[in-house]
């Protein structure tokens, strides 16, 4: 079965600061990749998916950035945090080769604070 | 574009008692899938159920069941005797099987189960 490694799990940043979130997945390969936010009490929003290496596409217009430098390595970054990037990063995989079909598994989470 | 809309922000019950959470959405696509996810206060996202939309029958996995109304375009989740543990947030979620796999989600319903 697939599994999410998502790090770190907590962390907070000053405004301005630069922000790297990683994401590894074992137990499939060439994996379609997810980030997702939760802001405080809602719903997640879909900010980037790659179906393959150095394949991007982004979401919603925002001051984050993604990039998978590896088949089963998924970044999130930010040269220059803002407030609202507060809130709560999911990173997510559904595994092609997989026994689970299309379904989307998920990572334990990053908590990003921003002050 | 798909709409999942969740219309029970918040839901309480008493331990045992049965449970059934809403969910709509609004899709063009004929072929889709339908997911319920779990999220406890740890913030990991776990999936309960899932609705393959070209199957007529209603998926059942232990205690929880779906009502998949593909013409109203609703897919309610069904909690039987409901425990402690089942308190969450519950998400619904939509994908189509077309082009690019993602996840589109509710607003969330917030369950809680008391003793």
């Amino acid at each position: 079965s697939q599994t999410i490694h998502q790090w770190p799990a907590t962390l907070v940043q000053p405004v301005g600061s630069p922000l790297s979130l990683e994401c590894t997945v074992e137990g499939t390969s060439n994996p379609n990749l997810y980030w997702y936010r939760q802001a405080a009490g809602r719903g997640l929003q879909l900010l980037f998916y790659s179906v393959g290496i150095g394949q991007i596409s982004s979401e919603v217009p925002q001051n984050l950035s993604a990039s998978r430098p590896q088949d089963r390595q998924f970044i999130l970054s930010s040269k220059k945090l803002l407030l609202s990037d507060s809130g709560f990063y999911l990173c997510a995989c559904i595994g092609k080769a997989s026994h689970s079909g299309n379904t989307i598994y998920f990572g334990e989470g990053s908590w990003l604070t921003v002050v | 574009a798909q709409t999942v809309t969740q219309s029970q922000p918040e839901m309480s019950v008493q331990e045992a008692e049965t449970v059934t959470l809403s969910c709509t959405y609004d899709t063009s696509e004929s072929n889709y899938y339908l997911f319920w996810y779990k999220q406890p206060p740890s913030r990991q996202m776990i999936l309960v159920i899932r609705q393959e939309a070209y199957k007529q029958q209603n998926a059942t996995e232990n205690r929880f069941s779906v009502n998949f109304q593909k013409a109203a375009k609703s897919f309610s989740l069904k909690i039987s005797d409901s425990q402690l543990g089942d308190t969450a947030m519950y998400f619904c979620a939509f994908m189509k099987l077309a082009g690019a796999q993602k996840l589109v989600f509710g607003q969330g319903t917030r369950l809680t189960i008391n003793p």
